[in-house]
């Protein structure tokens, strides 16, 4: 079965310092990747997603950027924290290469404050 | 407009009580529909998926579509304290490999005992 691991659970980091959110999945192959921040009252944003190895596309203008190193790898990053970036940020992916249209899965997010 | 408008609630009922939750969206376009529940610090986790209109069932969960009235519920049998937690309805349009997922804001359920 499928699964996806992200960390860290929660991070607290100060206002200019870098940060580096890993997200991998298991038990699947050329899955789609997603980034999102869920701040309270607002729903779902997405941020990232990524369809294969190097390619990441942005749906925001923002403070963060993201990679994809490896097909079931992917990383969420900023080289200087700012105090909106803080949130509850999510990895998704979806077996779309396999299964059109199927559902996104998530893993159980990184609560992110910045101090 | 939103594109998925989701009452946030709080929504809180006694055990027991069957529970329906609710979204409207404005695209025709979309054509696929999921249900998740989000416990408090936890990932969404998926509940109900679906493309068709009509019910489709699965133990106390039912969802429903009407694409005609661009309208989707979720209705909870015998609700149990257990459910209570952050629901969230989500749609795509299916014509894309993207995947993107368009989300309501989610509505608080509370299920007393």
């Amino acid at each position: 079965s499928q699964t996806i691991h992200q960390w860290p659970a929660t991070l607290v980091q100060p206002v200019g310092s870098p940060l580096s959110l890993e997200c991998t999945v298991e038990g699947t192959s050329n899955p789609n990747l997603y980034w999102y921040r869920q701040a309270a009252g607002r729903g779902l944003q997405l941020l990232f997603y990524s369809v294969g190895i190097g390619q990441i596309s942005s749906e925001v203008p923002q403070n963060l950027s993201a990679s994809r190193p490896q097909d079931r790898q992917f990383i969420l990053s900023s080289k200087k924290l700012l105090l909106s970036d803080s949130g509850f940020y999510l990895c998704a992916w979806s077996n779309e290469f396999r299964t059109p249209n199927s559902p996104l899965h998530f893993g159980n997010g990184t609560r992110l404050t910045v101090t | 407009q939103k594109e998925v408008e989701q009452d946030p609630g709080p929504l809180s009922v006694p055990e027991g009580a069957i529970v329906s939750l609710n979204c409207t969206y404005s695209n025709s376009a979309f054509q696929y529909f999921m249900w998740y529940r989000q416990y408090s610090r936890k990932g969404p986790e998926l509940l109900m998926y679906t493309y068709s209109s009509g019910n489709k069932e699965d133990g106390r969960f039912t969802a429903q579509v009407d694409k005609s009235s661009k309208y989707i519920s979720l209705f909870i049998r015998d609700s149990q304290p257990s459910d209570s937690a952050t629901y969230l309805c989500a749609t795509r349009t299916g014509s894309s490999n993207t995947g993107k997922l368009i989300f309501g804001q989610g509505t608080t359920l509370q299920v007393k005992p």
